[in-house]
């Protein structure tokens, strides 16, 4: 059983298209996260998610929204679509309690835009 | 101010050779302290934690890390490499002020040679 599923896993856009990434976890975890990854391994955190409520929205362009339908699942939407938006995007998610520093990965979703 | 330091970019070892990956930290707190693998083209797992109980930890794997404070250090070791231990590898900080967001460090690249 998959703890953290994305969809897609590779996406090919071209540049000023809208394009959707989602995310579902199977944890019961109540909260979830969005990392961005460059070419360089780098990486850095985008939102995070508390039972559907937003909790970290670092500075990110607002063409990144994400939405929260429930805390199982956590979808990033991009607008416009730009070259340095090519990266892979991770998604994540923690428990809250003891143990919530605790990070579970899915496998990614390599963006390129051409 | 919280931060985190992967002493080196690339670490090239002979298979059956020990591995060590260096790691500094920098918190006001105690913190909570991590290890993350990330094989070629997959997501991120957790090799280890550290969470104020024992210091030396031990992960998945047969890698285990010593937590010394006096050193402000958080070191990833293994005994003898395998070539499936070929990956990037994260250490991260989780800070006592901050309930959800992670420090990264930028990634160790863990190069075996046959």
């Amino acid at each position: 059983d998959t703890a953290v599923s994305q969809t897609p896993k590779y996406l090919v856009t071209q540049m000023g298209n809208d394009k959707s990434i989602k995310c579902e976890q199977n944890l019961g975890h109540d909260t979830m996260y969005w990392y961005k990854q460059d070419s360089k391994k780098f990486l850095k955190i985008m939102f995070s998610y508390n039972n559907k409520e937003l909790i970290i929205n670092e500075t990110v362009p607002n063409r990144f929204s994400p939405k929260s339908p429930d805390k199982a699942h956590l979808n990033l939407h991009i607008n416009s679509l730009e070259l340095g938006d090519s990266a892979v995007y991770f998604c994540a998610s923690s428990q809250d309690g003891g143990a919530k520093n605790i990070q579970y990965f899915g496998a990614g979703t390599r963006l390129s835009v051409l | 101010a919280q931060s985190v330091t992967q002493l080196d970019s690339h670490v090239s070892v002979s298979e059956g050779t020990p591995v060590l990956l260096r790691c500094n930290y920098s918190s006001s707190y105690s913190p909570s302290l991590f290890w993350y693998v990330q094989h070629p083209n997959k997501g991120l797992q957790l090799l280890l934690k550290y969470t104020s109980a024992a210091t030396l930890v031990k992960g998945i794997n047969g890698f285990e890390a010593e937590f010394k404070k006096s050193e402000t250090s958080f070191h990833l070791t293994k005994p003898s490499a395998h070539m499936s231990d070929a990956a990037e590898y994260f250490c991260v900080v989780a800070p006592m002020d901050s309930n959800y967001q992670l420090i990264w460090g930028a990634g160790t690249k863990l190069i075996i040679k046959p």
